[in-house]
């Protein structure tokens, strides 16, 4: 069975700082990856996914994602954070297109002004 | 624009009671989720449905049965609440192939 791991439970960064939220999985094939944003109060907001091809991927808010396969991860990375972006973050997997997704623990993150 | 609609977002109901939280997508999705949220456990697969009819058990299953008569409405029901069922349920939806997931905005239940 896959499955995720956030090993971060909370992060802070300064307001236009860089940022990295690290996202490692378990799957014997490639996995579908996707990482997805919630802020209070609100439902979850889908950033971006990988399915096959480059292995950098851009989404929404300025956010991209670098799957490695060596290393088993999906890390999320932005140049420059802004304050709007604290949040909770979620890094998930699926084994195929419909199935089943399995989320990690999730990541807080403040943003410091 | 895709929607996920979940009929209440906010529900008090008492311990013993039977609890309907029902979720309907207007995508024309094969594939439907339950998950419940808490804190520092991120989200927990309850039961998923591949088709109409059709349910299938994920990692949290107990004390929770589901419900999918029609393509559209997928329904998740606590057969006897309990307390340690408080929690937010969230609905999601997705159809078959490369697609991402369309999550609804969450019922947060309180079981009193």
């Amino acid at each position: 069975a896959q499955s995720v791991t956030q090993p971060d439970i909370h992060i802070t960064v300064s307001e236009g700082a860089s940022l990295e939220l690290r996202c490692n999985y378990s799957y014997g094939a490639t996995p579908y990856l996707f990482w997805y944003v919630q802020s209070p109060g609100q439902g979850l907001q889908l950033l971006l996914k990988y399915f096959s091809g480059d292995t950098l991927v851009q989404g929404i808010k300025g956010f991209e994602a670098e799957f490695k396969r060596s290393q088993s991860s999906f890390n999320l990375r932005k140049p420059s954070v802004h304050w709007s972006d604290a949040a909770e973050y979620f890094c998930a997997v699926s084994t195929g297109g419909g199935n089943k997704l399995t989320f990690g623990t999730g990541t807080q993150l403040k943003v410091e002004l | 624009d895709v929607k996920v609609t979940q009929s209440s977002r906010y529900l008090v109901k008492r311990t013993g009671e039977k609890v309907f939280l029902e979720c309907v997508q207007d995508m024309d999705h094969e594939n439907m989720f339950w998950y419940r949220q808490d804190p520092g456990l991120g989200l927990r697969l309850i039961y998923f449905s591949y088709d109409v009819k059709m349910k299938e058990k994920g990692d949290i299953p107990e004390g929770y049965s589901v419900s999918r008569e029609k393509k559209e409405r997928f329904s998740l029901i606590l057969e006897s609440a309990s307390t340690n069922q408080t929690s937010m349920y969230l609905c999601a939806s997705t159809g078959t192939g490369r697609y991402g997931y369309t999550f609804g905005s969450g019922t947060r239940l309180t079981v009193v």
